[in-house]
């Protein structure tokens, strides 16, 4: 079966370092995508990865592990306008390749 | 100007009736998407195309229909509108590519309200 679990809500303070962590299980796996989500907007790409690993990308950075099916978000130096939704995706080789998303993560920055 | 558009952004409707959500985009992709999300259950597949013509069904397609007549149009329709498809519905779109390059584009969204 196809499952893709993270917390549902979490909080921090402005200046910050926070962790949003996702597992997954699916029946293949090629790539993991992480989203940002205002509240009412549309989903936007923030990171990709594939291979074992950390990908940095400015304040934000995504980890893998592949044998582990594990993956964080890790968002440094928050800010207020990082409170939205997280969402995790997994694409499922063995499913047409399809993007296979988790709840998503609400993220509360606090002053 | 955006690059995947949806109309309406919003829509209220009453239980019965047939209504046309539509989706326009100018990536040049090949693969579109319908999403729809409601709270606590994350963005859920309703069909999918890979190219003109190409249909599929996504995991919770009973109750929808789609048109993709060409590459920058995908039509999703509700032929007898009831009240649990009250949700956000969103269109997205994707190249075949390598990796990062086969991400998801997503529109605005489309707020839809059944009575």
């Amino acid at each position: 079966g196809q499952n893709i679990d993270q917390p549902t809500e979490m909080t921090a303070t402005e200046g910050a370092i926070v962790q949003i962590n996702c597992t997954y299980q699916t029946s293949g796996f090629n790539g993991l995508f992480w989203y940002q989500q205002h509240a009412g907007e549309a989903p936007t790409f923030l990171s990709y990865n594939v291979l074992d690993g950390l990908e940095e990308k400015g304040r934000f950075s995504s980890f893998l592990s592949r044998s582990k099916g594990y993956s964080y978000l890790l968002l440094k130096e928050l800010q207020m306008k990082d409170s939205a939704s997280y969402l995790c995706a997994v694409r499922d080789l063995e499913d047409t390749d399809k993007l296979i998303f988790g709840t998503g993560t609400r993220l509360q920055v606090f002053p | 100007d955006a690059d995947v558009t949806q109309t309406p952004r919003n829509r209220i409707t009453k239980t019965g009736k047939r209504i046309m959500l539509e989706c326009s985009q100018t990536k040049g992709h090949d693969r579109m998407y319908w999403y729809r999300q409601d709270p606590g259950l994350g963005l859920r597949l309703i069909y999918y195309s890979f190219d003109v013509k190409d249909i599929n069904k996504g995991e919770i397609s009973d109750g929808y229909s789609v048109s993709r007549q060409a590459q920058a149009k995908f039509s999703l329709s509700l032929e007898s509108a009831i009240p649990n498809q009250t949700a956000l519905y969103f269109c997205a779109t994707s190249d075949l590519g390598q990796g990062e390059q086969e991400t998801q584009y997503f529109g605005p969204g489309t707020r839809l309200l059944v009575l």
